[in-house]
């Protein structure tokens, strides 16, 4: 069974950083693209940045460019989103996702039960 | 980027009786590959998304044959024979033939 556990949110500043990490079993962890879709309290959804199993595909939605970096360790089976100059606009719950073994064209296959950052004074 | 553009907002059902929701995308979805790459999920309250549809029209393990999903090109449809309580909470449309991959803003079904 495909299990994907956040971890990391949390109250911050703006201005300020945090980084999430999902650790995922179940799958064979290097073989597949990952992502993070993040909702904003009572909003939809929405797309934040993809890599593919090897890391060697990144790819971000122009809200988070330069500000977000996504990484992975295979070795550990985890992935992380390092998010820095955080604003108010990014409070949201955000979401692992498993996407598939290739990235284009891509479906969400599985989603953690996500983790809350906050980004409040 | 390609905007998916869902309909109703809301739908308000009654429990045995059908559903069914739009999508329509501001390009074509077809892949070079042959296929069509739409994606249907399921929000329930309090709950992380979960894939029912993907393909246009294939049905995810383990999700009831009462939701079906059907269109081509830009034009989309998933609808629900017969609704049960358990189908209330918000469904998503997503597209992943391009990136960044979007969403519909979402259809909130609720039971009358």
């Amino acid at each position: 069974e495909v299990q994907l556990l956040e971890s990391g949110g949390g109250l911050i500043q703006p201005g300020g950083s945090v980084r999430l990490s999902c650790a995922a079993s179940g799958f064979t962890f290097s073989t597949y693209a990952m992502s993070w879709v993040r909702q904003a309290p009572g909003k939809g959804l929405e797309w934040v940045s993809v890599i593919s199993g090897g890391g060697d595909s990144i790819y971000y939605g122009d809200s988070v460019k330069g500000r977000f970096t996504i990484s992975r360790d295979n070795s550990k089976n985890t992935l992380y989103l390092q998010m820095n100059s955080l604003r108010a606009e990014d409070t949201a719950m955000y979401y692992c996702t498993k996407v598939g073994v290739i990235i284009i064209p891509a479906s969400i296959q599985n989603w953690g039960q996500g983790t809350l950052v906050t980004v409040s004074s | 980027d390609v905007v998916m553009t869902q309909s109703p907002l809301s739908l308000p059902v009654t429990l045995g009786q059908p559903a069914s929701i739009s999508c329509r995308s501001s390009q074509s979805l077809a892949y070079s590959d042959g296929h069509t790459y739409l994606n249907w999920f399921h929000q329930r309250p309090g709950q992380s998304p979960r894939r029912l549809i993907y393909m246009v029209s294939n049905r995810e393990y383990g999700v009831p044959d009462r939701f079906s999903g059907s269109g081509s090109g830009t034009e989309f449809t998933l609808k629900i024979s017969r609704v049960e309580a358990e189908d209330v909470g918000v469904y998503y449309c997503m597209q992943g033939t391009n990136w960044p991959l979007t969403f519909g803003g979402g259809t909130k079904v609720e039971i009358k």
